[in-house]
């Protein structure tokens, strides 16, 4: 399972773009990069999914450089509710037993 | 809603004593995940299982156990209850054994 390692916390102003980057240099060729978000006291829930380049949905967007040794949540205009913890997992799609690290806390200031 | 269906929603326990936490599955999804989230900690996973076989294992305790029945759903016993087993378990599920999993709303326990 690749080690990920992201900031512990993070400060932004609503309206700002948040970049999250998480690191994961051991990566193996059949991972995938995948997003949660967790508000207090609830389940995650999943936010994005990649394996390269760039995917986006309608709430954020994932950059995976060609290495795929890192990649970056993006979340556009945050708002107050954005404050939450993000997760960066890495993983086969099948096979994986979904381990969480530390994740980011961002908090999103008015 | 994430279709992941946890009960009870609380429980209030004394050491000593054996709980028992159900997990209902998204419709379809074979995977069955069981976490520990103490107070200001991260997510521990417990356990995993896929169509009624442990499939991975966490950090669960020996005096914790887990079953996935033929109908998928899964259950999630503590027994011999600590005041540190006071945490937020969390049942999610996935469609295979992959990253993306939906997460029920919890079951917070508290052991007095």
């Amino acid at each position: 399972l690749a080690k990920t390692t992201q900031p512990i916390s993070m400060d932004s102003y609503e309206g700002q773009e948040v970049n999250i980057t998480c690191s994961h240099n051991n990566i193996a060729t059949n991972d995938y990069i995948t997003w949660y978000q967790q508000f207090p006291s609830q389940g995650p829930r999943f936010i994005i999914q990649g394996y390269k380049t760039k995917v986006t949905n309608e709430v954020a967007s994932l950059f995976i450089p060609a290495d795929r040794k890192s990649s970056t949540l993006s979340l556009p205009r945050v708002s107050l509710s954005d404050t939450a913890v993000y997760y960066c997992l890495v993983g086969a799609e099948y096979g994986n037993k979904l381990v969480f690290g530390a994740g980011t806390i961002l908090r999103v200031k008015s | 809603d994430s279709g992941v269906t946890q009960t009870p929603k609380h429980l209030i326990t004394a050491t000593g004593q054996r709980v028992t936490l159900r997990c209902s599955p998204r419709s379809g999804d074979l995977s069955v995940y069981w976490y520990q989230q103490s107070l200001d900690q991260g997510l521990q996973f417990l356990i995993q299982y896929y169509n009624g076989e442990e499939r991975a294992k966490g950090n669960i305790l020996e005096r914790f156990s887990a079953q996935q029945f033929p109908d998928l759903h899964s259950e999630l016993n503590l027994s011999s209850l600590e005041l540190g087993d006071s945490a937020l378990y969390f049942c999610a599920s996935s469609e295979g054994t992959g990253t993306e999993a939906f997460f029920g709303q919890g079951t917070r326990l508290t052991v007095v």
